[in-house]
């Protein structure tokens, strides 16, 4: 799998969007961005993926650049409930090894 | 709820006792996980089980022994286990359909203390 390169930590005002970048610049064509957060002593939750597309949830966008080096993963309004480790994954599907790095601790404060 | 509950949450065991971790799974789902995480690093991957079947042993040490009985319940047996392999030990599971899929499911853990 592809290496993912995340900042290891940020702040973000509660209310104001948190843009989160990954660095991904040796992904592979089949490999999709995956994106997890962990909430302190919480199992890992899914937000969402994307291959090439710009993907949107209930929970959160994910931007993905043309060249799918990078992306970003933008929490519209966040809450202090947000705060968590966020985890940026690149993953080949029909592989079972889906991988976790050391993350970006993002803090959300009032 | 999560949809996958995992039993005990929290264990303290000697480094000659026997014991298990038990994970089950509501989902329907095919494939399941085990994770482990200690203080201050990434998540590893232990086992990977699809269709009961193991398809993945991360280089795990043998005094960690999965079972899988069915799709729904996956067990990891305990045997005189060190200190170093206290951790939270986390269970995941997804829908596979034979086919790997990124999005899992992930329990609350267990997290285990070895004296």
């Amino acid at each position: 799998d592809a290496k993912t390169t995340q900042p290891p930590s940020m702040d973000c005002a509660e209310g104001r969007a948190a843009n989160l970048p990954c660095n991904h610049s040796t992904i592979s064509g089949n490999e999709y961005v995956y994106w997890y957060r962990q909430i302190h002593s919480q199992g890992p939750q899914y937000i969402i993926h994307g291959l090439k597309n710009n993907e949107t949830n209930e929970m959160a966008s994910l931007i993905i650049t043309e060249d799918r080096k990078s992306s970003t993963l933008i929490l519209p309004h966040a809450t202090l409930r947000d705060t968590a480790v966020y985890y940026c994954i690149a993953f080949i599907v029909n592989d079972y090894k889906l991988s976790f790095g050391a993350g970006t601790t993002v803090t959300v404060r009032a | 709820e999560t949809g996958v509950t995992q039993t005990p949450r929290h264990l303290v065991m000697g480094m000659t006792n026997k014991k298990s971790l038990k994970c089950e799974q509501h989902l329907g789902h095919n494939a399941m996980y085990w994770y482990k995480q200690s203080a201050k690093k990434p998540l590893e991957l232990m086992f990977v089980y699809n269709f009961k079947e193991q398809t993945e042993n991360n280089s795990v040490p043998s005094r960690f022994s999965p079972e899988c009985p069915n799709s729904s319940h996956l067990f990891l047996h305990l045997h005189t286990l060190q200190p170093e392999d206290s951790a939270l030990y986390l269970c995941a599971s997804s829908q596979d359909g034979g086919s790997g899929t990124g999005e899992l499911f992930f329990g609350e853990g267990s997290r285990l203390t070895v004296l």
